[in-house]
């Protein structure tokens, strides 16, 4: 089935930094979400993004589906970002009808 | 509008007994999933279901599984003789239809195996 890799796996930095979080797939997919889930477990939608650039408030992304990646950008960092963030894809090709998840990066905002 | 509902958000049980976990979808979305949630891991998708089509069974991990939907509302995943490895938080999302559209997650139901 497609692989689905996130990095970093941990990352820690103080308010106020930017990061930039990665996902690559192994194939072809039409669909790519992003999700932050939130110390209760909740699983936040980001971005819908399979291609192209989306930009919400401090939060963008970009999707290269040829290249088979996606980055997600997070810009004057507050603790309330700490969390782990997924990716999440569904293969394009057929006989998957369910998202593929990475392992998550966990994300630590420092005061 | 109301979001993906899922009941209980907690159930302990003692391992050998049958569970059913509940899934309310987002109205008009003919599409729900059903996903499983280990602890420190991510997600792993277990059942799919589009409208009254037979279900996508293909990622439940052993036939103590099963999951059953009326129509295009509610669901149901019912786990039998439960195992401590069964432990997980367990999530169901739903889509306006199948394949590549956007899914929304419910909060979740935590089941813990004694």
């Amino acid at each position: 089935g497609i692989q689905v890799e996130q990095s970093p796996p941990d990352l820690i930095l103080q308010e106020g930094a930017n990061s930039t979080l990665r996902c690559n797939f192994s194939d072809s997919v039409n669909n790519l979400q992003w999700f932050h889930q939130n110390p209760w477990g909740q699983l936040i939608n980001l971005f819908y993004i399979p291609s192209g650039t989306k930009q919400n408030g401090r939060l963008s992304a970009t999707t290269v589906a040829t290249e088979r990646y996606s980055l997600l950008y997070i810009s004057s960092s507050q603790t309330t970002d700490s969390g782990v963030y997924f990716c999440a894809v569904m293969y394009s090709g057929g006989g998957a009808d369910g998202l593929t998840f990475g392992k998550g990066t966990h994300l630590i905002i420092q005061p | 509008g109301a979001g993906v509902s899922q009941s209980p958000s907690n159930k302990v049980t003692e391992k050998g007994k049958d569970v059913e976990l509940r899934c309310d979808p987002i109205s008009g979305h003919t599409a729900l999933y059903w996903y499983r949630q280990r602890l420190g891991q991510g997600l792993e998708f277990l059942i799919y279901f589009q409208g009254n089509s037979a279900p996508d069974k293909s990622g439940l991990p052993s036939d103590r599984f099963s999951a059953e939907r009326t129509g295009e509302s509610v669901s149901t995943l019912t786990i039998q003789r439960t195992q401590q490895e069964d432990s997980a938080v367990y999530l169901c999302a739903s889509s306006l239809r199948r394949g590549g559209q956007e899914q929304y997650f419910g909060p979740g139901t935590r089941l813990t195996v004694t």
